[in-house]
């Protein structure tokens, strides 16, 4: 069955720069969430989009912004990156308002931030 | 805010062993649903809970839904070393308009040699 899929797997940025990362959603779910994920820790919530329009919003930084395409992929953008912000970035699909939808993960990005 | 009060935080346990993890919340959750996540990885669902008393099984894996709706636990029986890793709860709010969901801190399952 087809899974989240995020891209890339590992990223490599300088303190300052920016990054894009990208999430794929299972066919036919409308609904996006980002989670941010620190060494032993669990995931923190940062955003989540439902019909390409933001549904929530958590821990996010002013720094980050992210949006939901008309093909339901989405794209979380990291500007002026700090040294904190190196994390495992998971994303995260599920059919809202079925009822019996539950997230289902991708791999996730690592971030490393040097 | 809401929060998961999920325990125990880690467990050391033997190969064969028996395992129980549980979750509890102030809030009442309409879905529960349990993670595993090995290093590196994303989180893998490895059983979504509906209803209140539902009691569902997937292997080894056995997990409830409280009656309450407040509450779940996760079994795992006869543990094999590819067990190990980190188990996290969540509770779903699932409406028309979106859902919500709050994890737990996450159980870490060692095994001992």
């Amino acid at each position: 069955a087809a899974g989240v899929i995020q891209s890339p797997r590992h990223l490599i940025k300088e303190k300052r720069e920016t990054a894009t990362l990208k999430c794929y959603p299972i066919p036919r779910h409308d609904t996006v969430y980002w989670y941010q994920q620190g060494p032993g820790q669990d995931p923190q919530f940062l955003i989540s989009f439902y019909e390409k329009m933001q549904s929530d919003k958590g821990s996010i930084p002013d720094r980050f912004s992210a949006q939901q395409f008309s093909d339901y992929h989405s794209e979380l953008n990291m500007s002026s990156l700090e040294l904190g912000d190196s994390a495992l970035y998971f994303c995260a699909s599920s059919a809202t308002g079925t009822g019996d939808s539950p997230l289902h993960f991708g791999n996730g990005t690592r971030l490393t931030v040097t | 805010g809401q929060q998961l009060n999920q325990s125990p935080q880690s467990m050391f346990i033997q190969e064969g062993e028996d395992v129980s993890m549980n979750c509890t919340s102030s809030s009442i959750f309409n879905t529960w649903l349990w993670y595993k996540q090995d290093p590196g990885e994303g989180p893998v669902l490895l059983i979504a809970l509906y209803k209140a008393g539902e009691l569902t099984s997937n292997g080894r894996l056995t997990a409830q839904f409280g009656i309450t709706r407040k509450d779940s636990f996760l079994n795992i029986s006869a543990s094999i070393p590819s067990d190990v890793g980190i188990y996290f709860c969540a509770g779903q709010w699932v409406s028309n308009r979106d859902d919500k969901i709050i994890f737990g801190k996450g159980t870490r399952l060692h095994i001992l040699p």
